[in-house]
């Protein structure tokens, strides 16, 4: 069970937008951390997509952006294309845990 | 780059090293940070060491057990593991801290990953 929690699966068609949230508590998101988001290719390391959540790294495209309101941040991709198919993981950091934390990852499906 | 060396099958009980050697910035500079990934499941936090290599911190699970050190002159990071479990069965990432993260760490490049499989 991972301190943030994230739904398993989204999908959506080509050229749609689709959010994937992370939903923490008072101890991490809550209080104030970052939230950063990696995309993971199926056989690849992870890629910072969005740090401070809603900062993105040079070469990530525009049609990804991050927000955050209370104990939880959302990821959205709009203008959805075949190459966004991927697992997509936030990541903070627990208060209470002392410890760097990420969600159980959620697997985005292009139709 | 960054490059894990030292994965591989170990019985329970076990000990194994690996090694992640970082090129093309100046390895002193960064934290470094390692990352597990069990089969088939989501990235789970392991370590982190300062730059310096004068502070350094674990998850609960692997806390006593773990050692992570670095050698800056040969741009080499480390992960002790002792007394492996299935439970350290996973890809195993270094990562490179970004700078620009200060308040909380994230990690701007990661290394190919060394599969550990703890198994009798």
């Amino acid at each position: 069970q991972s301190v943030l929690t994230q739904p398993p699966s989204v999908s959506g068609a080509p050229g749609q937008r689709v959010t994937i949230s992370c939903t923490g508590s008072s101890s991490n998101i809550g209080a104030g951390h970052d939230i950063h988001w990696y995309q993971q290719v199926p056989g690849t390391a992870p890629k910072l997509l969005i740090s401070g959540y809603n900062n993105r790294p040079s070469g990530v495209p525009a049609r990804f952006s991050g927000s955050k309101s209370g104990t939880s941040a959302s990821l959205a991709i709009t203008g959805l294309q075949a190459e966004d198919e991927a697992d997509y993981y936030c990541q903070s950091y627990d208060t209470s845990l002392s410890a760097v934390v990420f969600g159980g990852g959620t697997k985005v499906t292009v139709l | 780059q960054l490059l894990e060396s030292g994965g591989g099958l170990v019985q329970p009980g076990g000990s194994l090293r690996l090694s992640c050697t970082g090129s093309g910035f100046t390895f002193s500079n960064y934290a470094m940070t390692w990352v597990r990934q069990p089969p088939g499941r989501g990235l789970g936090w392991v370590s982190v060491i300062t730059g310096s290599g004068d502070a350094t911190y674990y998850a609960d699970s692997v806390k006593g057990r773990f050692t992570i050190s670095r050698d800056n002159a040969k741009n080499t990071l480390y992960l002790q593991m002792n007394s492996l479990t299935a439970e350290d069965t996973a890809l195993y990432y270094c990562a490179k801290n970004a700078l620009h993260c200060t308040t909380t760490a994230c990690y701007v490049e990661w290394g190919q990953g060394t599969l550990v499989t703890v198994s009798s």
